[in-house]
């Protein structure tokens, strides 16, 4: 069975620069998580969806990141501009809506602003 | 609301030693604990949970788990350890309000040494 995918696994940009992350969760999920996972602040909730719908962005850092879920199987994560400080890895995980189900994460992207 | 308390940053033990992982939680409601681990340079992976039922569980690549509600405890046991089980693990809880969102520990790294 396919995983979450996320791509790129790797992104090298300028600050000032749009970065836009990609997540296809895995078929039959209807909860989508995004995270950052940083040396100095460990794993953060950034925001997550159940049924395609924004439940809970109280984790998203400002108004510089934005994140949409179009349809089941797929999601995105923007930053706009992006600045050095948003150097992290981004996981992108997703799950049943049962609480007793795990969470399935994906290999992450490898994000780095100069 | 609910937290996780992971002790100790670091973990070192010798190939063939136990490996001990600690972890305690806080939760208002029911918990539902879930340990996961993290390879170099991937996403994180389910190692087992806890839910209902037998409060000894077992996972994959020979760990196990005990929830102790008198302790508020869910350690992370092996009694053989293996250089390949050199990683980042994590210990996580159901959060409050539904969709499966999981507060995650800072996370222990766990050193083999020969």
């Amino acid at each position: 069975d396919a995983g979450v995918i996320q791509s790129p696994r790797h992104e090298v940009t300028e600050m000032g620069q749009e970065v836009t992350l990609r997540c296809k969760p895995i078929s039959g999920h209807n909860s989508l998580f995004w995270y950052r996972q940083t040396m100095m602040r460990g794993l953060e909730l950034l925001i997550y969806f159940n049924n395609n719908v924004p439940i809970d962005d109280s984790g998203m850092p400002e108004d510089r990141f934005s994140a949409k879920m179009p349809n089941a199987s797929f999601s995105t994560l923007k930053i706009q501009p992006s600045e050095p400080r948003d150097s992290a890895v981004y996981f992108c995980a997703s799950s049943f809506e049962n609480s007793n189900q795990p969470q399935h994460f994906g290999d992450g992207t490898r994000l780095s602003i100069l | 609301a609910q937290s996780v308390t992971q002790l100790g940053s670091h973990v070192s033990v010798s190939e063939g030693a136990l490996v001990l992982l600690r972890c305690n939680y806080s939760s208002s409601v029911p918990p539902y604990l879930f340990w996961y681990v993290q390879y170099p340079n991937q996403g994180l992976q389910l190692l087992l949970k806890y839910t209902t039922g037998a409060t000894l569980v077992k996972g994959i690549n020979g760990f196990e788990a005990e929830f102790k509600k008198s302790e508020t405890s869910f350690h992370l046991t092996k009694p053989s350890a293996h250089m390949s089980d050199a990683a980042e693990y994590f210990c996580a809880v159901r959060g409050s309000g539904g969709y499966n969102k999981l507060i995650f520990g800072a996370g222990t790294r766990l050193a083999v040494h020969p």
